[in-house]
């Protein structure tokens, strides 16, 4: 079974210029999760979509935006491109949302690495 | 209250040693606790998880001991290997999955 797939792999952009970022779910998976990674440090949460509905945000401007495709599937839109927001984007699924009988086990695909310049 | 603070930020093991990682959290409400390794320029792989209702969690070389009262938990790699040297983060979630990370702990292990 294939795992988390994102695309593109590198991306060089631009300050001020907008990004579309791909991401797969692992087949079955329902629920996908996005989270910026900055080099040398953690993880950040931005979004989390279920069923094609954004059911958590995390302290990201408006600037960062996303959704989910009926195939499960989910882009991360950023717009106005800083150079802060240089990053490895990561995409994560799991099997559902918390409050049905499924486990919390979130898998990453390789991320995305976005360079702004 | 929504950190998840992580101890030490690198750590260097002769192969064959016990590899120790400890992190700390004040949210009350997480009820999941997973640890991650993460290889350079790769995502973050899961590898073993806990709930508050244990104590400890093992699978092959790897043990998470959890301290609910001290709201501490930790990692343990038995017989550290080369193969190990990576960047390990703990988390936490509560019901909404928003996993808290830590800041990481860079592991090599000597051969």
């Amino acid at each position: 079974d294939a795992g988390v797939t994102q695309s593109p792999t590198h991306l060089i952009k631009t300050r001020g210029q907008q990004v579309t970022l791909r991401c797969s779910p692992i087949s079955g998976h329902k629920s996908v999760s996005w989270y910026q990674q900055v080099l040398g440090q953690g993880p950040q949460f931005i979004f989390q979509y279920y069923e094609k509905e954004e059911r958590g945000r995390g302290n990201f401007p408006d600037r960062f935006s996303a959704r989910q495709f009926p195939n499960y599937s989910s882009e991360l839109n950023v717009n106005a491109l800083l150079l802060g927001d240089s990053a490895l984007y990561l995409c994560a699924s799991s099997l559902g949302f918390p409050g049905l009988a499924v486990t919390y086990e979130q898998y990453f695909g390789p991320g995305t690495r976005l360079t702004v310049t | 209250q929504q950190q998840v603070k992580q101890s030490p930020q690198s750590l260097i093991v002769q192969k064959g040693g016990i590899s120790i990682i400890n992190c700390a959290y004040e949210n009350t409400a997480f009820d999941y606790f997973p640890w991650y390794q993460q290889f350079p320029g790769k995502g973050p792989a899961l590898l073993i998880a806990i709930r508050p209702d244990v104590s400890e969690k093992k699978e092959g070389r790897f043990t998470i001991s959890f301290n609910k009262s001290a709201k501490q938990f930790s990692l343990h790699i038995m017989d550290s290997q080369p193969g190990d040297s990576a960047t390990y983060f703990c988390a936490a979630s509560n019901s909404n999955y928003q996993l808290i990370w830590g800041a990481g702990t860079k592991l090599i292990i000597k051969p």
